[in-house]
């Protein structure tokens, strides 16, 4: 499989669950970040990974938690989520600054819910 | 940090018509503005973009501008087709790993 593959497409959790939500690139890309995507808002910058070293965090709550073990995979870790955290999260990666492309390649995105 | 305007919001144009979709930014550093197409259900992909030492790029139908000294770009769609119908994202990137979206168009081509 190519490109950027997000699992599970779809979640739905009460506000005292545990979840993760995975991605993962086959591009050989060293850099990968997640989006968060609410309806009529622009695309938020959560994190970003570079070469798996965590260079972003736009002020995210500690209810969001990023692992980055590899640079093929990026996990966020989800507890005690909100209603208001419910929109479609989207996971991207690309070749990093110094890549003479800077274009994000993105996956398909997991849908939650957050009852 | 960048902030990304985007306008409008959303726009329905006859097929054939062009359609024109406007973003303003705020870093003048910012060097690098791609713009992706949603389409409903799909991952955005980048359609056009465009670096701070030039001013206009073009690819078939599609066309972006850039005013580095007004701090705006846009793009611009000729001869609309009904498959062009998405959501648009600008955005703006001073070429670290911090990308900024605006809010998106979403543009509806009649047939």
């Amino acid at each position: 499989e190519t490109g950027v593959t997000q699992t599970p497409r779809h979640l739905v959790m009460g506000m005292t669950n545990k979840k993760s939500l995975k991605c993962e690139q086959h591009l050989g890309h060293n850099a990968m970040y997640w989006y968060k995507q609410s309806a009529k808002k622009p695309l938020e910058l959560m994190f970003v990974y570079s070469l798996e070293e965590r260079v972003e965090n736009n002020s995210v709550p500690s209810r969001f938690s990023p692992e980055c073990p590899n640079s093929s995979h990026l996990f966020l870790h989800l507890h005690t989520l909100q209603p208001e955290d419910s929109a479609l999260y989207l996971c991207a990666s690309s070749q990093g600054p110094s890549g003479i492309s800077r274009e994000l390649f993105f996956g398909e995105g997991s849908r939650l819910t957050v009852l | 940090g960048e902030n990304v305007e985007q306008h409008p919001s959303t726009l329905s144009v006859q097929e054939g018509d062009s359609a024109v979709i406007k973003c303003t930014y705020s870093d003048s550093a910012s060097n690098y503005f791609p713009w992706y197409k949603q389409e409903l259900g799909k991952r955005p992909q980048l359609i056009i973009d465009i670096r701070s030492n030039v001013g206009e790029k073009k690819d078939q139908r599609i066309a972006v501008t850039l005013n580095k000294t007004a701090k705006h770009f846009s793009l611009h769609i000729t001869e609309t087709q009904p498959e062009d119908s998405a959501v648009y994202f600008c955005a703006a990137s001073k070429g670290n790993n911090d990308m900024r979206f605006g809010a998106g168009t979403r543009l509806t081509v009649k047939p």
